[in-house]
């Protein structure tokens, strides 16, 4: 059964420093997504991507985030300078279409010190 | 804005009982409806989605959720408790007619007691 596949699992960053995490959605997907959870608490909305384009982005993905498909497979999102408070599991995300559910990945744990 | 509410914290139920986890919502547009189980130190796995068509959508082991639009709610539902039910249970909604963006809520803590 396809599925998203996000590296690493864990990456432990200094604070201040740029971090990427990477994702591989499922190969016919059209939208691409990413969330982040909070120690087991909500699951927050961070951005939509489609058509090689941010669709939609929430308060928190400010300038310090950006994402990326560069070469057609992966999906990556950039932390510039991270703070403490990203501190969080960073949830990639994939749909084959609009009206349809998101298939997700494992996680990535960010933990920022 | 576009919202959900998972009212209850953590639900405990019997092995064998009947299990119902609440879940309201709120969307301008008609909702796109979802259910997703996160076990400990995994991802969120999808359960099942209403759309359009039946309120009452049937979804993977066993579990089932009925949409009732005059109560703006889509409860998930189980017959009978298994042990291993036991999770981390989110509520998602987008707007139909909008974004892509899924708004999850809070989640409940399912408990099955052996």
């Amino acid at each position: 059964e396809p599925e998203v596949t996000q590296t690493p699992s864990h990456q432990v960053t200094q604070m201040g420093q740029e971090v990427i995490l990477h994702c591989v959605p499922i190969s016919n997907h059209l939208y691409f997504y990413w969330y982040r959870q909070i120690l087991g608490q909500k699951v927050e909305f961070l951005v939509s991507f489609y058509n090689n384009e941010i669709s939609e982005k929430s308060e928190i993905f400010d300038d310090q985030f950006s994402v990326e498909r560069p070469d057609g497979s992966n999906f990556t999102l950039k932390i510039r300078s991270t703070k403490l408070e990203d501190s969080a599991m960073y949830f990639c995300a994939s749909s084959p279409g609009r009206g349809t559910e998101a298939f997700f990945g494992q996680g990535t744990r960010l933990t920022v010190v | 804005a576009q919202s959900v509410a998972q009212p209850e914290d953590q639900v405990n139920v019997a092995e064998g009982n009947p299990l119902t986890v609440k879940c309201t919502y709120s969307v301008s547009g008609n909702p796109y409806l979802f259910w997703y189980v996160q076990y400990p130190n995994r991802g969120l796995q999808f359960l099942l989605k209403y759309i359009t068509g039946d309120n009452l959508v049937k979804g993977s082991y066993g579990f089932e959720a009925e949409f009732n639009k005059s109560q703006t709610s889509f409860h998930l539902k189980k017959p009978s408790a298994l042990v291993s039910d036991s999770a981390l249970y989110f509520c998602a909604v987008r707007d139909s007619g909008g974004y892509q963006k899924v708004t999850f809520g809070t989640g409940t803590k399912l408990q099955v007691i052996p």
